[in-house]
């Protein structure tokens, strides 16, 4: 069965620290990975995607890392700032007729001043 | 910048009554998704559509939902009776081509009473 699983659930930090989150997945075939921020009642927003050849990725602040032999990615965030806080989802794009996308739960990440 | 909008925002029905979702994709995208989250929970795929048929859909699409793309524009989700579980948020997505992005809409949140 196609798996995202994402920990920690939640995470709370102090602004202008770092934080990384983590992602494995069993998902067959696979497609692509992204990392999708989304606030509260809000859809997500994408931040990130690799593909099975690419092991980073960075978009600003977000750093992605991808290590596609044993199912894993993690998300970097440097120097939080107070928007920073929200879901951050983990998701994994199956190769098939629809390309559908399979969610994580998610992180959700609270920066206090 | 083109984006995916969706109306109405917030959806208030009382059980066993229809609704419909209705979704304006992004112009000169070629596929179509809808997502729903129901609240607290993770993001679920319930179907794809591409050259104005179902490309996929998940076990949770049955025969309660419909999807249709009735003009060029729009791209709506029909519940014939609703259930107090179909309460959730509904996302609706598109792309432009396979293994692009898909990008999603702000979401109709349906509340069933």
């Amino acid at each position: 069965k196609n798996q995202v699983e994402q920990s920690p659930q939640s995470l709370i930090i102090l602004e202008g620290k770092n934080c990384t989150l983590q992602c494995n997945y069993t998902v067959s075939p696979f497609s692509n990975l992204r990392w999708y921020k989304q606030d509260t009642g809000r859809g997500p927003v994408s931040l990130t995607i690799m593909t099975f050849s690419e092991n980073t990725k960075s978009n600003g602040r977000y750093t992605a890392t991808l290590d596609a032999d044993t199912k894993q990615s993690s998300l970097h965030i440097t120097a939080s700032q107070l928007s920073d806080s929200a879901s951050y989802i983990c998701v994994v794009s199956v190769m098939d007729s629809s390309y559908k996308l399979i969610f994580g739960s998610g992180t959700r990440l609270l920066v206090r001043p | 910048e083109p984006e995916v909008t969706q109306t109405p925002s917030h959806q208030v029905t009382q059980m066993g009554q229809e609704v419909i979702l209705r979704c304006v994709p992004i112009s000169n995208h070629l596929y179509f998704y809808w997502y729903r989250q129901i609240l607290g929970q993770k993001v679920e795929f319930l179907v794809s559509f591409y050259n104005n048929e179902i490309s996929e859909k998940s076990e949770i699409f049955d025969d309660q939902f419909s999807v249709e793309r009735p003009d060029g524009s729009n791209f709506t989700l029909k519940i014939r009776s609703t259930k107090l579980e179909d309460s959730a948020m509904y996302f609706c997505a598109s792309k432009g081509y396979e293994g692009s992005e898909q990008y999603f809409g702000p979401g109709t949140r349906l509340t069933v009473t």
